[in-house]
């Protein structure tokens, strides 16, 4: 069985800094991973996933994350936020091969202030 | 390309009644999923079908909870009775496929609150 844990769930931030999102995974097969975003009273967008190959992902709106296997890690950045990314983030874990059954995390809230 | 539709997007009820959600896939997309989001956890999933055949429905309360996708196209999701602890958001989501690579896209979802 796969879990997800999202070590924060409030980050604020100032406009215009850089910001990181923690997500820790826990399985015993291979997995690929995903981080979503949820607008207020939205569905969740992809931003961005981890299936093979490099670690380092690039997503929409200018995020990227880096899957680390041996810190069973995927953590998120963005260089420089905008306002309009205060959202709920969502960290989430498949088992490749498997049913396409996703776990999620508990969601991180990030806050940014002008 | 529209997207996946729910519908109502809210519901208000009383506990002991019974309720009904809707969800229409992306054109295209086998694969349905129903989520169930409790305010301030992450989405879990309720049932999984691939065309019309349940694939995942193992934390599905069977008890009060059903879902059929008849034609493997749309969707209902209904709770009967509804009790306090079902209030929550619905979502609802489809893929092309059931491969774990495959992006889930996620309708609005539908808000129910049970009084």
């Amino acid at each position: 069985a796969q879990s997800v844990t999202q070590l924060d769930s409030q980050v604020p931030v100032f406009e215009e800094a850089p910001v990181e999102l923690r997500c820790n995974y826990s399985s015993s097969v291979s997995v690929y991973l995903f981080w979503y975003v949820q607008y207020p009273n939205q569905g969740l967008q992809l931003l961005l996933k981890y299936l093979s190959g490099s670690t380092l992902v690039k997503g929409i709106n200018g995020f990227e994350a880096e899957f680390n296997k041996s810190q069973t890690s995927f953590h998120l950045r963005k260089p420089s936020v905008h306002i309009s990314d205060t959202a709920e983030y969502f960290c989430a874990v498949t088992q490749s091969g498997g049913y396409n059954k996703l776990i999620f995390g508990a969601g991180t809230r990030l806050a940014v202030h002008p | 390309e529209a997207g996946v539709a729910q519908s109502p997007r809210y519901k208000i009820i009383e506990k002991r009644q019974s309720v009904a959600f809707w969800c229409n896939p992306i054109s295209g997309h086998a694969t349905l999923y129903w989520y169930q989001q409790i305010l301030g956890q992450g989405p879990k999933l309720l049932i999984q079908f691939q065309n019309n055949g349940v694939v995942d429905d193992s934390q599905l309360p069977k008890d009060r909870f059903s879902a059929e996708r008849l034609k493997g196209v749309d969707s209902t999701l209904k709770i009967q009775p509804a009790k306090l602890e079902d209030s929550a958001v619905y979502l609802c989501a489809s893929s092309l496929a059931p491969r774990g690579q495959e992006t889930q896209y996620f309708g609005p979802g539908t808000r129910l609150l049970v009084l």
